[in-house]
């Protein structure tokens, strides 16, 4: 049983496009991370969001945390190929030791 | 230079084989964890560990031991290999916190034929 579903799966844009990624689950999550992930290599952090309702903004990503803290968005502002990668959100409940994480999106940005 | 790093980047076996696959932290962290990458499924967690020689089972420790005899080394021992068990693996530390920042190592690639 997956708890966080992504969508979309896969998401191939051209530079300057703007481009939202969804992480939905029926359950409550105490805070949600995304990570980003490139070929070869292991995800990075991006944001942590604690509270229902928490936009934060990083340069051009804008991160959401749903009221119910059941759900999270990333909207990216006029992409570039740099932001190609793999987005995974991650969930955690109660302790960060279980954390669970999204089935991911894969991104591609073309010049 | 200070960070996490696995061994062996890649490992091809065969079935019934123990397999070890090396993580190494630098930077003390009390928590490391090893997840499995596949297809459709994300990242999902085998083991945990808190501190040396405490360790918990994650969502799919089936197939796998771990120990952790000291702080900054966390092997992940498949003992009998199964085709199943082809995937990528990562390591992660964390110094704690509520939510703490995970951070990964580059992966193992296992092949289990």
């Amino acid at each position: 049983t997956q708890l966080l579903e992504q969508s979309p799966q896969f998401l191939s844009i051209q530079e300057g496009e703007n481009l939202t990624v969804y992480c939905n689950s029926s359950s409550v999550f105490s805070s949600l991370q995304w990570y980003r992930q490139e070929p070869g290599e292991g995800p990075v952090l991006l944001v942590t969001v604690v509270t229902g309702g928490e936009v934060k903004k990083l340069k051009r990503l804008t991160f959401q945390f749903g009221d119910a803290r059941k759900d999270s968005s990333l909207h990216i502002t006029a992409a570039q190929p740099g932001d190609t990668g793999l987005y995974l959100c991650a969930g955690a409940r109660g302790g960060f030791q279980k954390l669970v994480f999204g089935t991911g999106t894969r991104l591609l940005v073309s010049p | 230079d200070a960070g996490i790093t696995q061994s062996p980047r890649y490992k091809i076996t065969e079935t019934g084989r123990q397999v070890t696959l090396m993580c190494h932290q630098t930077w003390s962290h009390s928590y490391m964890f090893w997840y499995r990458q596949d297809l459709g499924h994300g990242l999902r967690l085998i083991y945990y560990s808190a501190a040396a020689d405490i360790t918990d089972k994650g969502e799919v420790p089936d197939g796998y031991v771990v120990s952790r005899s000291k702080t900054e080394n966390f092997p992940l021992t498949l003992e009998s290999a199964t085709r199943s068990q082809t995937s990528v693996y990562f390591c992660a530390s964390c110094s704690g916190g509520v939510p703490g920042e995970l951070f990964f190592g580059e992966g193992s690639r296992l092949t289990v034929l």
